[in-house]
C-alpha cells in the first residue's frame, strides 16, 4: 500500500522558536494533502488542506500565519509552526490523498511536538 | 456538510467476545465512510471503507462494518476480539462528490480488551 512518512517524529522546541514538519508521500503522487492536529484522548482536527502549486486552506480558528504550509511538488508538504508555545504541544498528523484514486488517503505516523 | 457521531466514547469488552462499535452521520449528499484504528503514539491504520455498492463490508483484522443508508449508521463488528485490538477507532466521513472533499472523523472510541 502507499506509504506516508513524516518527519521527524518527535521534536522539542524552546517557546518562540520555530519548527518545521516534513509530509512525504513515498510511492504515489499526492495533489492534495491534509494536516491534522490531535490532542490526547482526542479525534483528529483537520488544520488545513493543501493542493499542490496552490495556497493551503485553512479550518475556522486555524491562524494561518502561526502555521505555514507549503505543499510545493506532489511528495512534499510542509508544516512550519511559528513562534511556538507550549499550547502548540500536540501530535500532529498529515495525510495524502493519492492523485490516482480520489477517494483514498493515507496517514502520516504522526509527529509529537513538546514546547517546553 | 457532514458530522459523524460515535455514542460510546470507550467499549471495553472480554477477550474473544463480540464487539460492535456504533458510528452515525449525517449528510445532506452522498458519501464515502471509513474506519480507522489507531494504537498509542502512532498514525492512523484504514480498517475498511465503503464507497458503494455491498453495504457489508470486509476489512482487515476480522473487522466489518455495515453500512445503513436509512438510519445513517456505520457500526463496526467483530465476532472475536483479540488483546491486540485494544486501541482507539475513528469513524470517518466524506462527500462523495468531488475528490478535494475534506475527511471528519468522529470522536472516537476507545477499545479495551479484558483477559
Amino acid at each position: 500500500g502507499a506509504v506516508v512518512s513524516q518527519h521527524p517524529s518527535w521534536v522539542i522546541c524552546k517557546s518562540g522558536t520555530s519548527v518545521k514538519i516534513e509530509c512525504r508521500s513515498l510511492d504515489f503522487q499526492a495533489t492534495t494533502m491534509f494536516w491534522y492536529r490531535q490532542f490526547p484522548k482526542q479525534s483528529l482536527m483537520l488544520m488545513a488542506t493543501s493542493n499542490e502549486g496552490s495556497k493551503a486552506t485553512y479550518e475556522q480558528g486555524v491562524e494561518k500565519d502561526k502555521f505555514l504550509i507549503n505543499h510545493a511538488s506532489l511528495t512534499l508538504s510542509t508544516l512550519t509552526v511559528t513562534s511556538a508555545h507550549p499550547e502548540d504541544s500536540s501530535f500532529y498528523i498529515c495525510s495524502a490523498r493519492d492523485h490516482g484514486t480520489d477517494y483514498e488517503q493515507y496517514f502520516g505516523p504522526g509527529t509529537r511536538l513538546t514546547v517546553t | 456538510a457532514q458530522s459523524v457521531t460515535q455514542l460510546d466514547s470507550q467499549v471495553p469488552v472480554f477477550e474473544e467476545a463480540p464487539v460492535e462499535l456504533r458510528c452515525n452521520y449525517s449528510s445532506s449528499v452522498s458519501v464515502y465512510l471509513f474506519w480507522y484504528v489507531q494504537y498509542p503514539n502512532q498514525g492512523l491504520q484504514l480498517l475498511l471503507k465503503y464507497l458503494s455498492g455491498s453495504t457489508l463490508v470486509k476489512g482487515i483484522n476480522g473487522f466489518e462494518a455495515e453500512f445503513n443508508k436509512s438510519q445513517t449508521s456505520f457500526h463496526l463488528r467483530k465476532p472475536s476480539v483479540h488483546i491486540s485490538d485494544t486501541a482507539e477507532y475513528f469513524c470517518a466521513v466524506r462527500s462523495s462528490g468531488t475528490s478535494y472533499d475534506k475527511v471528519i472523523f468522529g470522536p472516537g472510541t476507545s477499545l479495551s480488551v479484558i483477559p
